[in-house]
C-alpha cells in the first residue's frame, strides 16, 4: 500500500525559514507534489518534483530524494499569509494523487 | 477561464436521503478526481474518472456511493441513503494530464452535513 508521513504542526515567526518534511512509501512512483490549503478552502498546487534535487519557485522551494523516499518543502521569508495546511502528495502510475495528512503551519509576528 | 466549479457549496440532507454533488472541470481538462476531507484531516482519494470511464474507484465505498462523468455535463458524485458519517467536505479536482505533473486544480468543495 501507500503511506506518507509529514509532521502534523509547525510554528514559526515572520521572516523565518521553515522546512516541512515528507517521507513516503509507494509503488509506481512518478513524483512528489505539494499543495497549500487555507482554512478548508480549495487546495492549490505549489510544486512538483519528478527528479532528485531542489526546485525553486520564489519564496518556496521543494526537494526530492528518490533513493531516500524523502522530500521537503522549504518556505523562506515567512509571512502571516503563509499560515495554512501543507500537503505532500505522491504521483503514481495509473491512478490519482495520494495525499499525506497535512502539516498545519502557524506563522506569528 | 473559470476554474473547477462545484455545486452546491453547502448541502444538508437528512439520514436516508440522497446527496448529489456536481463538478465541472476546467476547460480542456479531461481527468476528474473526487476527494473527501474530514476536519483537521488530509484529502482521502475516492475516485478518478475520464469522460464516460471510471479509471480508479478503489477509494470509494462499494455501497451507496457512485460517480460518473458523462460525455456531456458535469461529473456527479452520488451518495444514496446518507448517514451521519458521510458528513464531510467533498472536493473535486481536474487535470489536463493523467500524471498530474502540472498540478491538479481543485474546486471550492461541497460541505455535506447529514442531520
Amino acid at each position: 500500500g501507500q503511506s506518507l508521513e509529514q509532521p502534523s504542526e509547525v510554528t514559526a515567526v515572520e521572516g523565518a525559514i521553515v522546512q516541512i518534511n515528507c517521507t513516503y512509501q509507494t509503488s509506481g512512483f512518478y513524483g512528489l507534489s505539494w499543495y497549500q490549503q487555507h482554512d478548508g478552502g480549495a487546495p492549490t498546487f505549489l510544486s512538483y518534483n519528478a527528479l532528485d534535487g531542489l526546485e525553486e519557485t520564489g519564496r518556496f522551494s521543494s526537494f526530492l530524494s528518490r533513493s531516500d523516499s524523502y522530500g521537503y518543502l522549504l518556505l523562506q521569508e515567512l509571512q502571516m499569509k503563509d499560515s495554512a495546511s501543507y500537503f505532500c502528495a505522491v504521483n503514481q502510475a495509473g491512478t490519482a494523487l495520494i495525499f499525506g495528512k497535512g502539516t498545519t503551519l502557524s506563522v506569528s509576528s | 477561464n473559470a476554474g473547477v466549479m462545484q455545486n452546491p457549496r453547502h448541502l444538508v440532507r437528512r439520514r436516508g436521503q440522497e446527496a448529489r454533488l456536481r463538478c465541472s472541470p476546467m476547460k480542456g481538462h479531461s481527468h476528474v478526481y473526487w476527494y473527501r476531507q474530514l476536519p483537521e484531516e488530509g484529502l482521502k482519494f475516492m475516485v478518478y474518472l475520464q469522460k464516460e470511464n471510471i479509471i480508479d474507484e478503489s477509494g470509494m465505498p462499494k455501497e451507496r456511493f457512485s460517480a460518473e462523468f458523462p460525455k456531456e455535463g458535469p461529473s456527479i458524485l452520488r451518495i444514496q441513503q446518507v448517514v451521519r458519517g458521510d458528513s464531510a467536505a467533498y472536493f473535486c479536482a481536474s487535470s489536463p494530464d493523467p500524471r498530474g505533473n502540472y498540478g491538479y486544480t481543485f474546486g471550492s468543495g461541497t460541505r455535506l452535513t447529514v442531520v
